[in-house]
């Protein structure tokens, strides 16, 4: 089936630093990928939606400057997290949507952040 | 506004219990219902979907009804393993926007 992977799993980075977390698809075509965010024991908040070749759309709250999307190409979104601070340690997990799949949405792993 | 409301865990059952998790939703228009599953360390599976009202979507032993009139999904397993144990998420998806809105979801202990 379809498979979607990030890239890293786990990170840990000194506060004020930027890290990047990659979200490719695999096996298929991803015109619209997906950001979210999940605190521990919490539900997964929607950060942004990034189409490729435009400007990510984000949620309400979600500041657009510390949260860096990039959707270069249809296999490959990219979330920056820029000057990070210990309250960005979370959860984020991304998905995409396969070209011609209807409904079909498909998540990556996650990837751990902890901002130190 | 869209939401999704599931009851809060943890949930603790025995090998072979039955499992309900209630699932409602409010939703502007006709959403596509999801159950996914999201074991110890790994990121979210779809564990299975119904796109219109009266669908049964099934995987896995697990079953979940997209009915219209009570605005639910509730996810069904007649008998529960060691390894279900997992968090279960429900979400609906608004077609239009391709936006998956999530509940808290409900962490499943089995006990053996």
């Amino acid at each position: 089936g379809a498979v979607v992977s990030q890239h890293p799993s786990w990170v840990i980075c000194k506060s004020g630093t930027s890290v990047k977390i990659e979200c490719r698809s695999l096996d298929f075509q991803a015109t619209t990928m997906f950001w979210y965010r999940q605190f521990p024991k919490q539900s997964l908040m929607l950060m942004a939606t990034s189409n490729e070749g435009s400007k990510a759309t984000y949620e309400q709250g979600v500041e657009k400057d510390k949260f860096l999307i990039n959707h270069a190409s249809l296999t490959l979104s990219t979330l920056t997290v820029t000057s990070a601070h210990p309250e960005d340690s979370s959860f984020y997990i991304c998905s995409a949507r396969a070209r011609g799949a209807g409904n079909t949405i498909y998540f990556g792993e996650g990837s751990w952040l902890t901002v130190v | 506004g869209n939401s999704v409301t599931q009851m809060e865990g943890p949930v603790t059952l025995s090998e072979e219990a039955f499992l309900t998790i209630n699932c409602t939703y409010t939703a502007t228009g006709y959403p596509s219902l999801f159950w996914y599953v999201q074991y110890p360390g790994e990121g979210l599976q779809l564990l299975l979907k119904a796109t219109k009202a009266d669908d049964k979507g099934s995987n896995k032993g697990f079953e979940a009804t997209y009915r219209k009139e009570t605005t639910s999904f509730h996810l069904e397993k007649g008998s529960v393993q060691v390894s279900d144990s997992a968090v279960y998420f429900c979400a609906l998806l608004l077609n239009r926007d391709d936006k998956i809105i999530f509940g808290k979801g409900t962490r499943l202990h089995i006990l053996p």
